[in-house]
């Protein structure tokens, strides 16, 4: 599975958009790009995933650049309650097998929403 | 309710007990795993099983045993505790949407060894 790379903190202002990048510049061409949060003390929450296309669904959009090597997670309108850490994870297409799907976490970007 | 389960929420025990943490899902996941989270290490995979009677270890499995005899069930043992297994730890359920997995976490299990 592809390397990734993400700053370790970001500050969001509550009710502007959230921009969490995510470098991921040896990624190949049957890696997905997955997105899960953990706000403190919960388990970690699926976001949003995706292939080659941006993505949109109730929680938030991605935006994977043409070359695939970078990409964006956006939060529209921040609230308090998306403070959190978010990870960027990379796994490959179909990763069935004896991997069923498994996903190994980073240290991830800690988003503090400020009032 | 509909989702992923765990139990005990909080659990404190001593060294050389026996303890097991229980994970249930409703949605008849095929996909499970039990992961365990420390500070300065992140979330590592411990376990995972494809279906009931499959099961393969992940990262950490020392100390740990996993079974899965029904498909909503992923209960994990620490045959003898130890503090270094003081940990907070999550179950979580996955299936294939395409060619991706979604994987969906239970609250977890704040465990203390003394």
């Amino acid at each position: 599975d592809a390397k990734t790379t993400q700053p370790p903190s970001m500050d969001c202002a509550e009710g502007r958009a959230a921009n969490l990048p995510c470098n991921h510049s040896t990624i190949s061409g049957n890696e997905y790009v997955y997105w899960y949060r953990q706000i403190h003390s919960q388990g970690p929450q699926y976001i949003i995933h995706g292939l080659k296309n941006n993505e949109t669904n109730e929680m938030a959009s991605l935006i994977i650049t043409e070359d695939r090597k970078s990409s964006t997670l956006i939060l529209p309108h921040a609230t308090l309650r998306d403070t959190a850490v978010y990870y960027c994870i990379v796994r490959v297409v179909n990763a069935g097998g004896t991997s069923y799907g498994k996903l190994t976490f980073g240290q991830g970007t800690i988003l503090t929403v400020h009032p | 309710d509909a989702g992923i389960t765990q139990s005990p929420r909080y659990k404190i025990t001593e060294t050389g007990r026996q303890v097991t943490l229980m994970c249930h899902q409703t949605w008849s996941h095929s996909y499970m795993f039990w992961y365990r989270q420390d500070l300065g290490h992140g979330l590592r995979l411990i376990y995972y099983s494809a279906a009931a009677d499959i099961t393969d270890k992940g990262e950490v499995p020392d100390g740990y045993v996993v079974s899965r005899s029904k498909t909503e069930n992923f209960p994990l043992t620490l045959e003898s505790a130890t503090r270094s297994q003081t940990s907070v730890y999550f179950c979580a359920s996955s299936f294939r949407v395409g060619g991706a997995y979604e994987q969906y976490f239970g609250p977890g299990t704040r465990l203390t060894v003394t």
